[in-house]
């Protein structure tokens, strides 16, 4: 079936540096999506894209859908301790299973 | 404020003991799931359902089983819980228009002593 491959695993940064991470497939996906989950809780979606291109931004954060429709990108500006916690991508493939499928996901820790 | 809603959020229980994980949701969603996931780890599809009636396993094998009487409903059962059984459980519900994201819940924090 259809995979994401989510990068890096993990990353330990100083307060104030910016984060990027990717997604990518070998396959064509029709919708991406970016989530945070806090310790102790349910991921929370943060940004949702629809078409190849798009650039979609919430206050700090901004992601892309790449236009080759095989991969995803964040970026999170400025970082703040409360941005710790596990991102995860995520998207509706191709084969219209009606399921989404998850990246392994990406720890961030930021230190103050 | 939670449109969807897990429980109990914590849950520490003896080996073999039968328990039901609660999930319900407001959203008049049809599609809802079961999520395992271990600390700091990926997330592992074990249920789904798209209306009532309707349940599917998911990509995960799990001893656990489902249930959909109701739209709002969707709670999950272990007959005879272990340790290897501990771990969150996080429910999501989405609309039916597929193309977009699901909505979880808290999760329930079950261990198995």
């Amino acid at each position: 079936g259809q995979q994401l491959n989510q990068s890096p695993q993990s990353m330990f940064i100083q307060e104030g540096e910016d984060v990027s991470m990717n997604c990518t497939s070998s396959s064509i996906f029709n919708t991406w999506l970016w989530y945070k989950q806090d310790p102790g809780e349910g991921p929370v979606l943060l940004i949702a894209l629809y078409k190849a291109g798009e650039l979609t931004s919430n206050g700090r954060l901004t992601a892309q859908f790449g236009i080759t429709r095989k991969d995803s990108f964040l970026n999170i500006s400025a970082s703040i301790p409360s941005d710790v916690g596990i991102y995860f991508c995520a998207g509706h493939g191709s084969s219209n299973t009606g399921k989404l499928i998850f990246g392994q996901g990406t720890t961030l820790q930021v230190k103050p | 404020e939670a449109d969807i809603y897990q429980t109990p959020r914590y849950l520490v229980i003896g080996t073999g003991k039968k328990i039901t994980l609660e999930c319900s949701q407001t959203m008049g969603h049809d599609k809802m799931y079961w999520y395992q996931q271990d600390p700091g780890m990926e997330l592992h599809l074990i249920h789904y359902s798209y209306g009532v009636n309707s349940t599917e396993k998911g990509d995960l094998s799990s001893e656990s089983t489902v249930s959909r009487i109701r739209t709002e409903h969707f709670p999950l059962t272990l007959e005879s819980a272990r340790p290897s059984h501990t771990s969150q459980y996080l429910c999501a519900s989405a609309d039916d228009r597929s193309n977009y994201g699901y909505t979880f819940g808290s999760g329930t924090r079950l261990t198995v002593v």
